[in-house]
């Protein structure tokens, strides 16, 4: 079946404009990650989305950053305000989660490569 | 506090040959799980094996094993019989049942030499 997909997969703004980054979860999964991965270095987790369950937004690095799920499935994420230290790739992932334990392994999409000029 | 450890930031090994990578990570909780994923270079992070706290077994898929010293708190990746398709980023993750991420070292690269 098709994975997990996001668009767009790569993304070059100016400086202070908005952006909007979408991700595709596999089908049935309910849980949705998002996490950035800048130049080199590992990932860091922004937002969980599970089911109807409020978002877990403890990672998003400051309020230009938000993210909403509709209908349980797409998401978009979206930076407001961009700035130069915004560019990085934006991951996303999915798990199926039917009982939230340790061993939910989360399937990754290719990633959108953001560039802030 | 940093959860995951990979203290290699490059390895190179000889085609055909077993390489290990290193991970340790750091938590109170007595569940959780370790996960290795391979980033080739078109970016896509590849799920290739899983290890729960509680297994009592060391996890295989084929040619990765995973080598689990609980005492140490360590989960090597073990990758047997090298090959070029292997070169890429390699990275160490952990689930807890405390929050929802996964808390990922800072990787390793792997060049495969032919």
């Amino acid at each position: 079946g098709a994975g997990v997909s996001q668009s767009p997969s790569n993304k070059v703004t100016e400086k202070g404009k908005d952006v909007e980054l979408r991700c595709d979860p596999i089908s049935g999964h309910t849980a949705l990650y998002w996490y950035r991965q800048s130049l080199g270095q590992g990932l860091e987790f922004l937002i969980y989305f599970q089911g109807n369950s409020a978002p877990d937004k403890s990672g998003l690095p400051s309020d230009r950053f938000s993210a909403e799920r509709t209908g349980g499935s797409v998401s978009t994420l979206t930076i407001q305000r961009t700035q130069q230290e915004d560019s990085a790739v934006y991951l996303c992932a999915s798990s199926l989660e039917e009982l939230a334990g340790v061993d939910e392994t989360q399937y990754f999409g290719p990633g959108t490569r953001l560039l802030v000029l | 506090a940093q959860k995951i450890t990979q203290t290699q930031p490059g390895m190179f090994v000889q085609e055909k040959e077993a390489v290990t990578l290193d991970c340790t990570y750091d938590t109170s909780d007595p569940s959780y799980g370790l996960f290795w994923y391979k980033q080739p270079s078109s970016g896509e992070m590849i799920f290739l094996i899983y290890q729960g706290s509680y297994d009592q077994q060391n996890a295989t898929e084929g040619r990765y094993s995973l080598n689990f010293q609980k005492a140490r708190k360590s989960a090597n990746l073990v990758i047997s019989a090298s090959q070029l398709g292997d070169s890429a980023m390699y990275f160490c993750a952990m689930s807890l049942n405390t929050g929802n991420q996964f808390y990922f070292g800072t990787g390793t690269s792997l060049t495969v030499i032919p």
